[in-house]
């Protein structure tokens, strides 16, 4: 099945250590966004990347990093740096062009402990 | 950027109730979508509408560009429609949507 998956569902970690929140999509979409969803909020944009080697910080991009190193997959990391990393992420892509609709994952329930 | 407000916050109804969720946009768009993120955290795609009126069943939406709104309306409402639905729009091709701050509706049998 065509789609995008984020995995795991459910991450938990010290205080202290970076984790790896992966996202594979084989939509052969252009487009991945990361996402951040605090309790009762919305959606704020964690980086994004556009095409493979290339990625921009989003609205909310300290103490996280990512990468694109393939079309795939867009990982992203929670560094120690990041102050308050207990959130909902979601992850979604897109195809190139203004005329093309997100897709999401099912998203990845971080706790730190 | 472009901003996105969504009204009403908070919407409770009765099974069968109809409702009218409205997201307003501050500059023009060229694409807009509808999301309903279920009990588990997904967003479900619901409709792509960067203008005109489209229907899903029990589900419609209405984008104005003109005026910077957008409408989506529900119909025979279910408790299974329960959930926060969110709008996003985009007005260039830098790659960013703007997400709302998302209706939360609440379906009572």
């Amino acid at each position: 099945d065509g789609g995008i998956t984020q995995s795991p569902k459910y991450l938990f970690r010290k205080e202290g250590q970076n984790v790896t929140l992966s996202c594979e999509q084989n939509l052969n979409h252009d487009a991945m966004y990361w996402y951040r969803q605090d309790p009762g909020q919305g959606l704020r944009l964690i980086y994004y990347s556009q095409i493979v080697n290339d990625f921009q910080k989003g609205d909310i991009a300290e103490g996280y990093s990512v990468s694109r190193e393939k079309k795939e997959s867009f990982p992203l990391t929670v560094t120690s740096a990041q102050k308050n990393p207990t959130a909902f992420y979601l992850c979604a892509s897109r195809g190139q062009g203004l005329n093309t609709e997100a897709f999401f994952g099912q998203g990845t329930r971080l706790t730190v402990v | 950027g472009i901003q996105v407000e969504q009204s009403p916050p908070d919407l409770i109804l009765q099974e069968g109730a109809n409702s009218t969720l409205r997201c307003n946009f501050s500059d023009s768009v060229n694409n807009l979508q509808w999301f309903h993120q279920n009990p588990w955290g997904q967003l479900i795609n619901l409709f792509y509408i960067p203008s005109g009126t489209k229907q899903n069943g029990r589900l419609s939406a209405t984008t104005v560009a003109t005026e910077r709104y957008s409408l989506l309306y529900i119909s025979s409402s279910q408790t299974t429609d329960s959930g926060v639905y969110f709008c996003a729009a985009r007005n260039t091709n830098a790659g960013k949507s703007t997400f709302g701050d998302g209706t939360t509706l609440t379906v009572k049998p």
